[in-house]
């Protein structure tokens, strides 16, 4: 009965290669965000939706691209994957856009080889 | 610019020291969270708070405006309270700027 839920734990794949990490959470939330944690363990946001509407969008390759088919989904999409890519990402979401408190997914654990 | 400073960056503390977390930032915010990092990872929101001070259990957050500062206390330690903490104020336009963390650990 997971609030927040992104799939696949870990993730491990060649350079190169296209890859989604989902996540869902069932809170009823209207916003939800994308993190990234690289490996100096610092936390930054990527992306953030509110009611599928993409409301923030850092300075992040367009190799990335989220998809929110819902208010209750937030999925991303990695093209073309590159080493410096590998990191921990956080799909986490809030009542709205607000600056309410975050409820965070368990983190996606991405390895480029 | 939106800065954000942690200190300290590791704590070691015996098991039932009151700890105190602090977190200094450069402008005005909007409100400011703390976030707790298990060592396995997972991230829980502790708080979210605009002004004054929140207590829940052995955790307190106070917050500082004017001086541009919030800390963070936990009474009676306990070694389950090891994880990295980390601040995070909202600078007004909707994006956390997330500190460097503290590593805290309490040893038995």
């Amino acid at each position: 009965d997971t609030a927040v839920s992104q799939t696949p734990k870990y993730l491990v794949t060649q350079m190169g290669n296209d890859k989604s990490i989902k996540c869902e959470q069932n809170l009823g939330h209207d916003t939800m965000y994308w993190y990234k944690q690289d490996s100096k363990k610092f936390l930054k946001i990527m992306f953030s939706y509110n009611n599928k509407e993409l409301i923030i969008n850092e300075t992040v390759p367009n190799r990335f691209s989220p998809k929110s088919p819902d208010k209750a989904h937030l999925n991303l999409h990695i093209n073309s994957l590159e080493l410096g890519d590998s990191a921990v990402y956080f799909c986490a979401s809030s009542q709205n856009r607000g600056g309410e408190k975050l409820f965070f997914g368990s983190g996606t654990q991405l390895s480029v080889l | 610019k939106n800065e954000v400073e942690q200190s300290p960056q590791n704590l070691t503390a015996q098991e039932g020291e009151f700890i105190t977390i602090n977190c200094s930032y450069s402008v005005g915010i909007s409100a400011l969270h703390w976030l707790q990092q298990h060592p396995g990872g997972g991230i829980v929101s502790l708080f979210m708070l605009s002004s004054g001070k929140k207590k829940h259990g052995r955790l307190i957050a106070t917050i500082n405006i004017q001086e541009k500062h919030s800390s963070l206390h936990i009474t009676a330690s306990h070694p389950r309270d090891s994880a990295v903490y980390i601040c995070a104020p909202n600078f007004g336009n909707e994006k956390l700027t997330f500190g460097t963390g503290t590593r805290l650990t309490i040893i038995p």
